[in-house]
């Protein structure tokens, strides 16, 4: 059984650009979250996907967008950079056997924003 | 929307003492309450969860307790041991409408000191 799969691990991008991270969600599991942990806080949730459909979203603005493939896996865009964007972006996948189940977290994409 | 605090912030234990960090929440539709241990530059690893229809959970030198009316659970970590440095994270969540939304704490560093 594979874990939860993040790329890349790290990047660096100017105000202003765009930006996808990927995740890759664990075997058998086909609801995928996004979270931002910013540096000293807890993880915020930006979004939720379920059967490539967004199913739940946080206090975060429409420039956050996402996708959910076939596979389960997953992508998080960002547009239109900002400083405060500078974060580590969390994926979670789990199984949607009933509501509030455990999620396994991937090791995060660590967004600098300059 | 839900709003999870999280006290104390910092928390430093001799090893062998106890360890005790709690937790309040706001929405008493959560009914499922995660802790997770992120270890620097780790993903966040969940510890122990408890949903609401139980008082209290434990497994070897972890306890989380859940007092539904008060809105607040905590949890114990006994013998601590300096391999239990990390922070914790609370997290309540919520079924809401389809998608599990969970609102994470702002965390506690735990230091052991041999």
């Amino acid at each position: 059984e594979t874990g939860v799969t993040q790329s890349p691990t790290h990047l660096i991008k100017t105000r202003g650009q765009q930006v996808t991270l990927r995740c890759s969600s664990q075997s058998g599991h086909n609801t995928v979250s996004w979270y931002q942990q910013a540096l000293g806080q807890g993880p915020q949730f930006i979004f939720q996907y379920y059967r490539e459909e967004e199913n739940g979203r946080g206090n975060f603005p429409p420039r956050f967008s996402g996708l959910q493939f076939p596979n389960y896996s997953s992508e998080l865009n960002v547009n239109a950079l900002e400083l405060d964007d500078s974060a580590l972006y969390l994926c979670a996948s789990s199984p949607w056997q009933s509501p509030n189940t455990e999620a396994f977290f991937g090791q995060g994409t660590r967004l600098t924003v300059v | 929307g839900e709003n999870v605090e999280q006290h104390p912030s910092t928390l430093s234990v001799q090893e062998g003492d106890s360890a005790v960090i709690k937790c309040t929440y706001s929405d008493s539709a959560s009914n499922y309450f995660p802790w997770y241990k992120q270890e620097l530059g780790k993903r966040p690893q969940l510890i122990i969860d408890i949903r609401s229809n139980v008082g209290e959970k434990k497994d070897q030198r972890i306890a989380v307790t859940l007092n539904k009316t008060a809105k607040h659970f905590s949890l114990h970590i006994t013998e601590t041991q300096p391999e239990d440095s990390a922070v914790y994270f609370c997290a309540a969540s919520t079924d809401s409408g389809g998608y599990q939304k969970v609102t994470f704490g702002t965390g506690t560093k735990l230091q052991v000191i041999p």
